[in-house]
């Protein structure tokens, strides 16, 4: 069974980079031919698509709210992948979840989420 | 992108059907028949129950239903149960390579 785990600092300060890594376990990204993305969740809020990356690495898209300040990278040889948020503020105070695309349009495996603290 | 509009609740006793309703727009919900419904209990995964509008993941029950009419989506829970108590997103492709989630509906079993 695909896991698939977030890992990073939980408190960042303002106007920092926010850096998380997602592990994958239970199977490779670079077999996968298939997009792995991070999706967040502010405390009491929806759920808000960041962005997602092919396994290859070749090809990225971001949600066009955050596109300016988003990078999300890949690592084969280590299976994982990880994201960028820069210049991040109080706004940005959310639970972020990694996760493997089934097709482009739906997720279908997801981290359990790490909570990620912006201030200072 | 505006999120999808969801109940913030929804409740039923064991046994009943309850529906989930997700509103969007023409340029989400109502032009794609790219509708996903995910269940979150929380401190855990959140897990796809229905992808493109109806087809289910192996695994998942065949009490978990998904329809679509215009704008409005829908995921319908029958024979509820104990362990269906849980958040529910909604989540539409909305074009250009980009993606809108609802703010969520808390699933009461009474």
């Amino acid at each position: 069974q695909l896991q698939l785990q977030e890992s990073g600092p939980g408190l960042v300060k303002p106007s920092e980079t926010l850096s998380l890594t997602c592990t994958v376990s239970g199977g490779s990204i670079s077999n996968s031919t298939c997009y792995w993305g991070w999706i967040r969740q502010p405390p009491g809020k929806g759920l808000q698509w960041i962005g997602s990356i092919y396994y290859s690495g070749s090809t990225t898209y971001y949600n066009p709210s955050l596109r300016s300040r988003v990078s999300i990278s890949v690592d084969t040889s280590k299976n994982q992948f990880s994201l960028q948020l820069r210049s991040v503020t109080a706004a940005d105070t959310s639970v972020y979840y990694c996760a493997r695309h089934l097709s482009w349009y739906e997720f279908a495996y997801w981290g359990q989420g790490s909570l990620v603290t912006v201030s200072s | 992108q505006s999120a999808l509009t969801q109940p913030p609740s929804a409740s039923g006793s064991p046994g009943q059907s309850v529906t989930i309703s997700c509103t969007g727009t023409s340029s989400d919900v109502g032009g794609y028949k790219r509708v996903s419904w995910y269940q979150h209990h929380p401190g855990k995964a959140p897990k796809l129950m229905i992808y493109e509008v109806t087809k289910r993941p192996s695994g998942v029950p065949d009490r978990f239903s998904g329809s679509k009419s215009g704008n409005t989506a829908s995921l319908t829970v029958s024979g509820l149960q104990a362990d269906d108590e849980a958040d529910y997103y909604c989540m539409s492709y909305a074009g250009s390579n980009n993606f809108v989630f609802g703010g969520g509906t808390k699933l009461t079993v009474l």
